[in-house]
């Protein structure tokens, strides 16, 4: 059974780091896109960027580009999204999502980032 | 605002059949395949509709896609209380590399 289950909520000040995961199983890690989506409070969807493990080939939306890091560690079946500063507009629900023939197949539960001072 | 258009809301009563609508350019629906999402309150979203018209294994066949040019389709036939949720479009961009979104339907059944 493929399952993506990423890291707890977490709340964070503006201006510190951040990083937080979607471990994957039941299916090969390295050879499928895993994706990275957005969601603001009573908001719709946004794509943030894609990452493919096997050769760590990712791509940014240009809307977050520079504003945060995908990474993944194929030892361990898990990608990475990251923040080297937060702000308050990146207070949001991230979900980690397989990429597969252009469709997000399966979704992990979401991590809920709140910054608050 | 999101690249993909869909009505904010959308409502029909219990054994009616409701559509919503998802309107794109070529760079998008007019190129490529859409999928669609349905999202329950405080879950994630979960895949109901790919290639534009494909169900995955255990969603019923009320539910159904079409796509014409650069416009898509969901509908929704027999509508039930528990159809009562927000459903998103999308489909990849050749000029963003990435896939879009539409800004999402939240469907009521009265």
């Amino acid at each position: 059974e493929v399952q993506l289950v990423q890291s707890g909520a977490e709340v964070k000040k503006p201006g510190e780091s951040l990083q937080i995961s979607c471990k994957a199983s039941g299916y090969s890690f390295s050879t499928y896109f895993i994706a990275w989506v957005r969601q603001m409070p009573g908001k719709g969807l946004q794509w943030i960027g894609i990452i493919y493990p096997s050769d760590s080939d990712t791509r940014y939306s240009p809307s977050f580009q520079g504003q945060v890091t995908i990474s993944a560690d194929k030892s361990i079946s898990t990608a990475f999204l990251q923040w080297s500063g937060l702000g308050s507009s990146d207070s949001a629900i991230y979900y980690c999502a397989r990429l597969y023939a252009r469709k997000l197949d399966y979704w992990g539960q979401g991590t809920l980032v709140t910054v608050s001072s | 605002q999101s690249v993909l258009t869909q009505p904010p809301s959308a409502s029909g009563t219990p054994g009616q059949r409701v559509t919503i609508s998802c309107s794109g350019s070529s760079s998008n629906i007019g190129n490529n395949a859409v999928s669609w999402y349905l999202q329950l309150p405080g879950a994630a979203p979960k895949l109901l509709i790919y290639s534009n018209t494909q169900r995955p294994s255990g969603v019923p066949d009320r539910f159904s896609g079409s796509k014409s040019g650069t416009s898509a389709s969901l509908a929704i036939s027999g509508l039930q209380s528990e159809d009562e949720t927000d459903y998103y479009c999308a489909a990849w961009d050749d000029s963003l590399n990435g896939l879009v979104f539409g800004g999402g339907t939240k469907l009521t059944v009265l």
